[in-house]
């Protein structure tokens, strides 16, 4: 069964950081692209980052330069590095692999921004 | 703001056929994924590529595209249809991906 466990969400005063982990399983972690991608409480979905399996990554504007999304194949692990956290990146966080039917989100991590 | 647009909300009578648009100029180089998403749950994949729908999803369910514009039809809504809609794929440059706004779907 595929499946992602994310993990490190919490609440963080703004400016500072959080490094949150998706756990992966019964796929081949290492052949696929993955995404972060958050959703604010009773908004709408927000593509966040994504890291190809040749590690090249890709981010959105609001959060470039502030945000580093890596990998660990021989973990199975992604990872988000969040600096410079804002109140507007308060959100769910979740984990996603999106290649045609291969389809499967985690279950999220809650991210809270406050002082 | 988002470079996929949908209309916020649609309603459809129950059995009745409605359609959920989403429009952007990514649209003219790829195929979108469309996504279910029921209240404190996880987004569902229910089509992606030109009109595929994964195992499990009902066959009511079709996608298609012309030009910047995508659609999901359910034909003959059901009460467990009920639920928001999401239209996704890879920006044309290349460089990110987006999604759209979302449209809630209710059905009467």
């Amino acid at each position: 069964e595929v499946q992602l466990v994310e993990s490190g969400g919490g609440l963080v005063q703004p400016g500072g950081s959080l490094r949150l982990s998706c756990a992966a399983s019964g796929f081949t972690f290492g052949t696929y692209d993955m995404h972060w991608v958050r959703q604010p409480t009773g908004k709408g979905l927000e593509w966040v980052s994504a890291i190809d399996s040749a590690g090249d990554t890709y981010y959105a504007g609001s959060v470039k330069g502030r945000f580093a999304i890596s990998r660990d194949d021989a973990k199975n692990s992604l990872f988000l590095q969040m600096n410079g956290l804002r109140p507007g990146d308060t959100a769910i966080y979740y984990c996603h692999i999106s290649v045609y039917a291969l389809d499967v989100w985690g279950q999220g991590t809650t991210v809270t921004v406050s002082s | 703001s988002s470079e996929l647009t949908q209309d916020p909300a649609v309603s459809v009578a129950l059995g009745q056929t409605v359609t959920i648009t989403c429009q952007g100029n990514s649209l003219r180089s790829y195929y979108p994924t469309w996504y279910q998403q029921k209240p404190g749950q996880a987004p569902v994949l229910v089509i992606y590529g030109k009109n595929n729908r994964p195992s499990g999803i009902p066959d009511r369910f079709s996608g298609s595209s012309s030009e910047n514009t995508a659609s999901l039809t359910i034909t003959g809504a059901q009460a467990e249809d009920e639920a928001d809609y999401y239209c996704n794929c890879r920006d044309s440059s290349r460089s990110h991906w987006v999604f759209g706004g979302g449209t809630k779907l209710t059905v009467l």
